[in-house]
């Protein structure tokens, strides 16, 4: 089984500021991990993936993901937040098969 | 590209009628994923098609609702007889490499 947690149901961070966003997975086998981010009535939107190499991984926005293993987490960063960062973002994960987990979302609140 | 198509955008129906959803997914994309979405219970997966064949359907909540993909190029999601606890954000996701996902701008569905 393959599971997903996202401890936070919101973030709030000052624009300008660094912005964490932390996710958790437990799964069988090496992790395929994904962010996505979902605008107001909007579909969800792929930011960055991680398969295999480099634990830090670059996306979408100025977005990054760090993978680590021995904490089995990969949480979303970004060095400077904008106020239009303020949005729905779900962490997911497969084992390796097509069908991934989806995490219950952080809503990420940027303040002027 | 025009992405994940997906109509109608807003449905309202009453108790009882049926409701079919659609979805057209991207050119070449081979994997297709139907999703329900609400605040009580977050982003649910519906089924899951690969190469127009349904893989894994466990997710579709009861005999009332069906999905088909009569070609790689369509896909509906058919309720019948609808009810008001089917209100929810329905989407499509169609996806290559059978990894990352791209969704559609869904559906929102009220039944009264």
């Amino acid at each position: 089984a393959q599971s997903v947690a996202q401890p936070e149901d919101q973030v709030n961070v000052a624009e300008g500021n660094p912005l964490t966003v932390k996710c958790t997975y437990s799964v069988s086998g090496n992790p395929y991990l994904f962010w996505y981010v979902q605008y107001p009535n909007r579909g969800l939107q792929f930011l960055l993936k991680y398969i295999t190499g480099d634990n830090l991984v670059k996306g979408s926005y100025g977005f990054e993901a760090e993978f680590n293993k021995s904490q089995t987490s990969f949480h979303l960063k970004k060095p400077s937040a904008l106020v239009s960062d303020s949005a729905l973002y779900f962490c997911a994960v497969t084992g390796g098969s097509y069908i991934p987990t989806f995490g219950r979302g952080t809503s990420l609140i940027v303040h002027p | 590209d025009a992405g994940v198509i997906q109509s109608p955008r807003h449905e309202v129906t009453e108790m009882g009628q049926e409701v079919t959803l659609r979805c057209k997914p991207i050119s070449g994309h081979n994997s297709l994923f139907w999703y329900r979405q609400t605040m009580m219970r977050g982003l649910e997966l519906l089924i899951y098609f690969n190469n127009n064949v349904p893989i894994d359907d466990s997710g579709m909540p009861e005999d009332r609702f069906s999905a088909k993909m009569p070609n790689a190029s369509f896909s509906t999601l058919k309720i019948q007889p609808s009810e008001p606890r089917d209100s929810a954000v329905y989407f499509c996701a169609s996806s290559r490499t059978g990894y990352e996902q791209y969704f559609g701008p869904g559906t929102r569905l009220t039944v009264t």
